[in-house]
């Protein structure tokens, strides 16, 4: 049991340039989200999802798309970096209760020069 | 708007010490209050999570408390140690359908052998 793993760890891209930041839990869990973390500010809220094939914005989706296309996985996109986005990625999921805990993955660190 | 502040912003203590961390938010309608631990490049880890019905949680030598009607809530370690040493993130999941959780921006431990 991984439970949430995210790839790449670690990324440095040029103004631009596109990527994608992939998530995958093995818990079955029906929620999952993408936020980031930057110094001073706190974790904010990008996108999340409620299950298979479906998605949401959060507080600052901007810039950012995603996709649910199965259960265990969270694709965090990013079209055409910019330095704006250099930021620390996280993702979490839960189980489908109100009540139930985030697990939170690792993170990646993404720099856009 | 739900905002959540974390006092001390940072805090040095000798090992061995008893201490006490503090989260306040602005708004008493949440579902719950989730206290986690971060180490430095690393993502989080959930301690304890408060359900707005119930007024503590203990694990260990980590008790939470919540008193939602003043906004508050503290974290109790007792008899620190210097593998706590951490930075301590308080997070509450407002009430009205969102799935964001609204973090501090954390309180930086340091337990000193």
């Amino acid at each position: 049991n991984a439970g949430v793993t995210q790839t790449p760890k670690f990324r440095v891209l040029k103004t631009g340039q596109s990527m994608t930041l992939l998530c995958a839990q093995d818990m079955n869990h029906e929620y999952m989200y993408w936020y980031r973390q930057d110094p001073g500010m706190g974790l904010r809220l990008i996108h999340y999802s409620v299950g298979e094939g479906t998605t949401a914005k959060g507080e600052v989706p901007d810039g950012y798309n995603v996709s649910r296309l199965k259960k265990q996985n969270f694709l965090l996109g990013l079209e055409s970096a910019a330095p704006s986005q250099t930021s620390v990625y996280f993702c979490a999921s839960r189980w489908w209760l109100s009540t139930d805990t985030q697990y939170f993955g690792p993170g990646t660190r993404l720099t856009v020069l | 708007k739900q905002e959540v502040t974390q006092i001390p912003a940072a805090l040095s203590v000798p090992e061995g010490e008893n201490l006490v961390l503090n989260c306040s938010f602005t708004d008493s309608a949440i579902y719950n209050l989730q206290w986690f631990r971060q180490d430095p490049g690393k993502g989080l880890t959930s301690l304890l999570l408060i359900q707005s019905s119930q007024r503590e949680q203990t694990s260990g030598r980590l008790n939470a408390s919540l008193d939602k009607s003043s906004g508050r809530s503290t974290l109790y370690i007792a008899a620190s140690q210097p593998g706590d040493s951490a930075t301590y993130l308080c997070a509450v999941r407002p009430q009205g359908g969102s799935e964001k959780l609204v973090f501090g921006k954390g309180t930086k431990l340091t337990v000193n052998p």
